[in-house]
């Protein structure tokens, strides 16, 4: 299996920062690494595809980069509606998986 | 607008079977893959498995043994068996539309549901 290593866990950070979350695959995924947000009692929303795509209706403050092995998801200012838990995951490979989670705090 | 709404049973005893069902409504059925993920009370989110309109499903190994996936199509439904539960089966479950294309990304999510695994 692909293993997904995000960093970091978690994050304290302020309205307006820009932040930048990493993932890092045990092996090539080419670009199928996607993004989602996931708050309490909601269901996962997928923000960024195949590494670098943002998904309709998504704010462009969220965007991805990366190929291969290394991918990173940055917000380029935060929101309050932005705090949340974000995972990556990959589809180049069955079974699919995820990161661990990067829970995102206000500080 | 694809809307996923699923539903089963929420609580089990050990060693019965869990039983969900996630109908889809607007888009096309044809063209993607139905895939059911879970998420257990404090860990992160786990593919289970998938299958398409063909029937054709893909699991992940280590539940193989314990987990159908169906479909009806007559219906634009599709559901999930996962046989012999334990406590470690308790999570909340979600089914999801998984693109076939350019990203093969989870586009559409159900609600989700919680599934507890109790004597």
């Amino acid at each position: 299996d692909i293993q997904l290593t995000q960093s970091p866990s978690s994050l304290a950070a302020s309205v307006g920062d820009r932040v930048t979350i990493t993932c890092r695959a045990s092996q090539s995924t080419s670009i199928y690494l996607s993004w989602y947000q996931h708050k309490p009692g909601k269901a996962p929303k997928v923000l960024i595809y195949a590494a670098s795509s943002l998904q309709s209706e998504v704010p462009s403050r969220f965007s991805g980069s990366g190929s291969g092995t290394d991918f990173t998801l940055t917000i380029s200012s935060l929101q309050p509606e932005d705090f949340a838990t974000y995972y990556c995951q990959q589809s180049h490979t069955s079974p699919y998986t995820f990161g661990q989670g990067t829970k995102l705090e206000i500080k | 607008q694809v809307q996923l709404q699923q539903w089963g049973a929420g609580l089990l005893k050990p060693s019965e079977t869990l039983s969900l069902t996630c109908a889809v409504f607007g888009g096309s059925f044809s063209g993607y893959y139905w895939s059911w993920i879970r998420q257990p009370p404090g860990k992160g989110l786990e593919w289970i498995g998938e299958i398409n309109r063909s029937g054709n499903t893909n699991y992940i190994p280590s539940l193989k043994s314990r987990v159908t996936i169906s479909v009806d199509t007559s219906k634009n439904q599709f559901s999930l068996n996962l046989s012999s539960v334990t406590a470690a089966d308790t999570a909340v479950y979600y089914c999801a539309r998984r693109v076939h294309f350019h990203g093969y990304h989870f586009d559409y999510w159900g609600q989700g549901a919680l599934v507890t695994v109790s004597s």
